[in-house]
């Protein structure tokens, strides 16, 4: 099946470090999402982009509608140890009612 | 308050046992939908459900049967499990919106082990 490629697959920094993550595509897409996945829970949604160019913040999460719409990018600012799980990006493809997730990115955050 | 909710959270089962899993959601959305976690693949769709009494196939639907009589539930029966369906069930549900569906809402998750 389709997926997005999402990079890195896993980072580790340090607290108070600025992260940086995204995910691309062949395909254009209508919308993209970020989640955020805690160890034996289930996504959480982050931040939804709906416009190509889109700027959206949540705290201190950024995320972007790539121009070309075939990607997305996501920042966290000044990392905190909460900060740590896996981060899914999703993209919505035009005139389908489903979503394909990235592969996703472990992050972890030493004190 | 509840949103969309599981049951069971943890379940194990032999092979060739019919197993239902269980969503509810009180959000009244529309779309509700069944992904199945597993190291390395992602999340990859089941099936999914756009109104009660409407239901289509996802990336990877065989071995799976769903329902949807009412908006609020929407399980997920595996007729005869298999060692192959041991994985984490997600349930999520979202809005109908013109153009598609928007941010769906993930459950908190079922654990299925097949002995």
């Amino acid at each position: 099946g389709q997926q997005l490629n999402q990079s890195p697959q896993s980072m580790f920094i340090q607290e108070g470090e600025d992260v940086s993550m995204n995910c691309t595509s062949s395909s254009i897409f209508n919308t993209w999402l970020w989640y955020k996945q805690d160890p034996g829970e289930g996504p959480v949604l982050l931040i939804a982009l709906y416009k190509a160019g889109e700027l959206t913040s949540n705290g201190r999460l950024t995320a972007q509608f790539g121009i070309t719409r075939k990607d997305s990018f996501l920042n966290i600012s000044a990392s905190i140890p909460s900060d740590v799980g896996i981060y899914f990006c999703a993209g919505q493809l035009r005139n389908t009612d489903k979503l394909i997730f990235g592969t996703g990115t472990r992050l972890q955050v030493f004190p | 308050d509840a949103g969309i909710t599981q049951s069971p959270r943890y379940k194990i089962t032999e092979t060739g046992r019919q197993v239902t899993l269980m969503c509810h959601q009180t959000w009244s959305h529309s779309y509700m939908f069944w992904y199945r976690q597993d190291l390395g693949h992602g999340l990859r769709l089941i099936y999914y459900s756009a109104a009660a009494d409407i239901t289509d196939k996802g990336e990877v639907p065989d071995g799976y049967v769903v329902s949807r009589s009412k908006t609020e539930n929407f399980p997920l029966t595996l007729e005869s499990a298999t060692r192959s369906q041991t994985s984490v069930y997600f349930c999520a549900s979202s809005e109908s919106r013109t153009g598609g569906t928007y941010e769906q809402y993930f459950g908190p998750g079922t654990r299925l082990t097949v002995t």
